[in-house]
């Protein structure tokens, strides 16, 4: 069965310091997509990056990083030099490759809190 | 402007109601779906439904069910209201495939 552990349930850090986001799945597929979503105050979850299982490559995006290890089922999220504005909770999916359908299955979240 | 519409960001309903929670997205996605989200316990699939006419339970799917009669819109449906369903309700759309999921602002229900 479908599963995703996010093991950290609120982070509090210094502005400018680095952080990671751990996020650790289950799957018996071969083929899966993993998703990074962030929740702001105001509620809307706003998609961040999609990686899936046969793309191994760690991605950048200006201060966000993704690494992805298929050989510890892990796809940690680092925001580097961290701002107020990255306060929000960050939720970690697995979406198994079922065709048509995409379901999609979260993990429990990471409150991040970015003290100035 | 992409968007997911959900009709209401506040309600407040008495148990044994029976409650309607309204959905429209605007990009023509085949699939949409229903969570519930509570403190710890992250976000929980309900129902989902890949065309219309067409769903599936997800995981916990019990005291709640769904229609979809138009592609654009997917309602939930609390047969009769309780307390324990009080909770935040976010609803979401994607193209067939799996594709980032584009989510509504949330309802937060109270059961009183």
């Amino acid at each position: 069965a479908q599963k995703v552990t996010q093991a950290q349930t609120e982070i509090s850090v210094v502005e400018k310091e680095d952080v990671t986001l751990d996020c650790v799945y289950e799957t018996r597929d071969t083929t899966y997509y993993l998703f990074w979503y962030k929740q702001p105050p105001s509620g809307e979850l706003v998609f961040l990056i999609r990686r899936n299982s046969f793309d191994e490559q760690n991605e950048i995006s200006g201060r966000y990083s993704w690494n992805f290890q298929k050989s510890t089922s892990s796809f940690n999220f680092t925001i580097t030099a961290s701002q107020v504005v990255d306060s929000a909770v960050y939720f970690c999916a697995l979406s198994e490759y079922g065709g048509a359908t995409n379901k999609l299955i979260f993990g429990t979240g990471t409150l991040l809190a970015v003290q100035p | 402007d992409v968007k997911v519409t959900q009709s209401s960001r506040y309600l407040v309903k008495r148990t044994g109601e029976k409650v309607f929670l309204e959905c429209v997205q605007d990009m023509d996605h085949e699939n949409m779906f229903w969570y519930r989200q509570d403190p710890g316990l992250g976000l929980r699939l309900i129902y989902f439904s890949y065309d219309v006419k067409m769903k599936e339970k997800g995981d916990i799917p019990e005291g709640y069910s769904v229609s979809r009669e138009k592609k654009e819109r997917f309602s939930l449906i609390l047969e009769s209201a309780s307390t324990n369903q009080t909770s935040m309700y976010l609803c979401a759309s994607t193209k067939q495939g799996p594709t980032e999921a584009f989510f509504g602002q949330g309802t937060r229900l109270t059961v009183v």
